[in-house]
């Protein structure tokens, strides 16, 4: 149990176009889901917290309109690169903690997604 | 907010020594520490937490330990195997709060 997928696991985009990343929950609703960013031989770094029918709530320094979150169902939330340039060039990784867990501790980390801007 | 530091930033040791990865934390409300493990270009993967009313918790070769007076905790694997190279990273929050990492420890076994 408490698999957690992610969509695509690789991606080349030239720079100025949109991409966008999907995370579900495949055997357990979340209504929280975390958005983490990893750069090579770095820790994670906390993007977001995406919450299921209401706002994400953004890290400090994480600029909202570049990097749109949408928690459309309590298996699904989605992250957006609007307008990518190569420095967004990174692994961007989910998470997200069983509902039945009764908190948002135990994190079950979806496999990343590699996003590569040219 | 919560700040967690972690040491030694790399290991290396010989196959069948231990192991120990430190961490330190700074927010007495933190009541939740997992710690994950990483292999290059995959998910990290949770292999043992411990909460904060609990001094001690083992997993055949893997224990993690609570001081939540100094705020440290520390990860232990004994009889390391080649199979245990990885990145490990601890990590503490609970409840409502979010989860702060660590910056990893590059764990090398050596056969």
């Amino acid at each position: 149990g408490a698999v957690v997928s992610q969509h695509p696991s690789r991606v080349i985009c030239k720079s100025g176009t949109s991409v966008k990343i999907e995370c579900r929950s495949l055997d357990f609703q979340a209504t929280t889901m975390f958005w983490y960013r990893q750069f090579p031989k770095q820790s994670l770094m906390l993007m977001a917290t995406s919450n299921e029918g209401s706002k994400a709530t953004y890290e400090q320094g994480v600029e909202k309109d570049k990097f749109l979150i949408n928690h459309a169902s309590l298996t699904l939330s989605t992250l957006t690169v609007t307008s990518a340039h190569p420095e967004d060039s990174s692994f961007y990784i989910c998470s997200a903690p069983p509902q039945t867990s009764g908190s948002t501790d135990t994190q079950y980390f979806g496999p990343g997604t590699r996003l590569t801007v040219l | 907010g919560e700040n967690v530091e972690q040491h030694p930033s790399t290991l290396s040791v010989q196959e069948g020594d231990s192991a120990v990865i430190k961490c330190t934390y700074s927010d007495s409300a933190s009541n939740y520490f997992p710690w994950y493990k990483q292999e290059l270009g995959k998910r990290p993967q949770l292999i043992i937490d411990i909460r904060s009313n609990v001094g001690e918790k083992k997993d055949q070769r893997i224990a993690v330990t609570l001081n939540k007076t100094a705020k440290h905790f520390s990860l232990h694997i004994t009889e390391t195997q080649p199979e245990d190279s990885a990145v490990y990273f601890c990590a503490a929050g609970g409840g409502s709060e979010k989860l702060v990492f660590g910056k990893g420890t590059k764990l090398t076994v050596n056969p």
